[in-house]
């Protein structure tokens, strides 16, 4: 299994700012992934972070809202730009296990809170 | 295109009665099946997965679901639930590409256990 800390766990910010998350992960990982949980709402994949490449976005989130960076095997951030109410979500991060089961371990999540 | 469908977004139940939490998904390809739970305020966990073999999958705290693939269902029950059980479950599924194993999650299932 894999051990992921988040920060910070909760913040609440103001509208135009920008939020910087970390993820860090106990043991090195290729692949590392966003989520973000809106109020009420399952999860929505955002984007998936590979050490050394651009981060691969889903529909609808880009890279200029949601700016990635990968540095090395165990870290990562994702960066809300510009915030607005609607960005009010739990962001998450996961990453794959280190066996080949498909099995993906999250961290406890980013409670983000825009006025 | 893969989905997760979680006709429950709530289920209300006494304690020691058994539950059956519902999943039927959609998808062109092959996948590997999970659930997750997430107690307030806290991150994802893995109550168990299908990845072949087997059609009944036994997980963690009692919990099992069994896969079906003529229904494409993957419901969870557990015969005789716990105040502890309250909480969100989650379906999930993934399908392997390029950029790793992406997870598609269902909206979600309120478990409620009252005494």
């Amino acid at each position: 299994s894999a051990v992921i800390s988040q920060k910070p766990s909760r913040d609440i910010c103001q509208r135009g700012t920008s939020l910087t998350i970390q993820c860090q992960v106990d043991s090195q990982v290729t692949m590392m992934f966003w989520y973000r949980q809106q109020p009420g709402q399952s999860l929505t994949l955002i984007a998936t972070a590979n050490q050394g490449s651009e981060a691969t976005y889903e529909s609808g989130f880009v890279i200029d809202k949601f700016p990635i960076s990968r540095p090395n095997l165990t870290f990562s951030t994702l960066t809300v730009s510009n915030m607005s109410p609607e960005d009010s979500s739990i962001y998450l991060c996961s990453v794959e296990g280190l066996a080949a089961d498909n099995e993906q371990f999250f961290g406890p999540g980013t409670r983000l809170t825009v006025l | 295109a893969q989905s997760v469908t979680q006709l429950d977004s709530q289920v209300p139940v006494f304690e020691e009665a058994p539950v059956e939490l519902r999943c039927n998904y959609s998808s062109s390809v092959s996948v590997y099946l999970f659930w997750y739970v997430q107690y307030p305020n806290q991150g994802l966990q893995l109550l168990l997965k299908y990845l072949s073999g087997s059609t009944l999958v036994k997980g963690i705290n009692g919990f099992e679901a069994e896969f079906n693939k003529s229904q494409t269902s993957f419901h969870l029950r557990k015969p005789s639930v716990h105040i502890s059980d309250t909480a969100e479950y989650f379906c999930a599924v993934s399908r392997r590409t390029g950029g790793g194993n992406k997870l598609t999650f269902g909206t979600g299932t309120q478990l409620k256990v009252e005494l």
